[in-house]
């Protein structure tokens, strides 16, 4: 099993609905939990994070953690064209030290909004 | 500089040639990683900096990689010998690697590498 699962898509939704975005993981003693947006040929960007359980919204961009299902979400409320990216959950430990187990990547979500 | 800075942003090789891919990372930044992303897949660990010392190179895929950071900022990461398997985006990322928190990394835009 992979540390970190995350569904490849694509996932195409047409504008203004409620995107899902997920990620399950298997270690328990990750904390910090990530969301990155990565546009065609651009490298990948810091949406929000979060630590340990709960929420966190940011704009149109909520971030939920739920530690006890080992399941992470990002929902995009509104979603536009514009939000039309490759996007990758990351997480990482309390002390995270650095290198390979720095930061542990999904493999991505490509998400379509079809105008 | 205000971001993470890579170059070439796009390079065109014949196999079995030598390519140099440069890394610029934020001011200040400790933390230097590589990644390697694949048309349509996840980014693939290759080696981290701290400071100018390597503590974690195990995502080199061959001896015919290699990297390098001097002055605690530039690095340079060396394909010899290139292969069409080599073709890839490589990605660098600098961080404040504070030892506990989140360990954000900032990305840059990535070198295209097509090996002919």
């Amino acid at each position: 099993q992979k540390e970190v699962e995350q569904d490849p898509g694509p996932l195409s939704v047409p504008e203004g609905a409620i995107v899902s975005l997920n990620c399950t993981y298997s270690n328990s003693a990750f904390q910090y939990f990530m969301w990155y947006r990565q546009y065609s040929r651009k490298g990948p960007e810091l949406l929000m994070y979060t630590y340990s359980s709960g929420n966190k919204e940011d704009g149109r961009f909520t971030a939920q953690v739920d530690k006890s299902s080992k399941y992470i979400s990002l929902f995009i409320r509104d979603s536009q064209p514009s939000d039309s990216a490759t996007y990758l959950c990351a997480m990482s430990h309390m002390y995270s030290g650095g290198g390979a187990d720095g930061l542990t990547f999904g493999k991505g979500t490509h998400l379509i909004i079809q105008p | 500089g205000a971001g993470v800075s890579q170059s070439p942003s796009n390079k065109v090789t014949e196999k079995g040639k030598d390519v140099e891919l440069r890394c610029d990372p934020i001011s200040g930044h400790t933390a230097l990683y590589w990644y390697r992303q694949r048309l349509g897949q996840g980014l693939e660990f290759l080696i981290y900096f701290q400071g100018n010392s390597a503590p974690d190179k195990s995502g080199l895929p061959s001896d015919r990689f290699s990297a390098e950071r001097t002055g605690e900022s530039v690095s340079t990461l060396t394909i010899q010998r290139t292969q069409q398997e080599d073709s890839a985006v490589y990605l660098c990322a600098s961080s404040l690697e504070q030892g506990s928190g989140a360990n954000v990394l900032t990305f840059g835009a990535g070198s295209r590498l097509t090996v002919l």
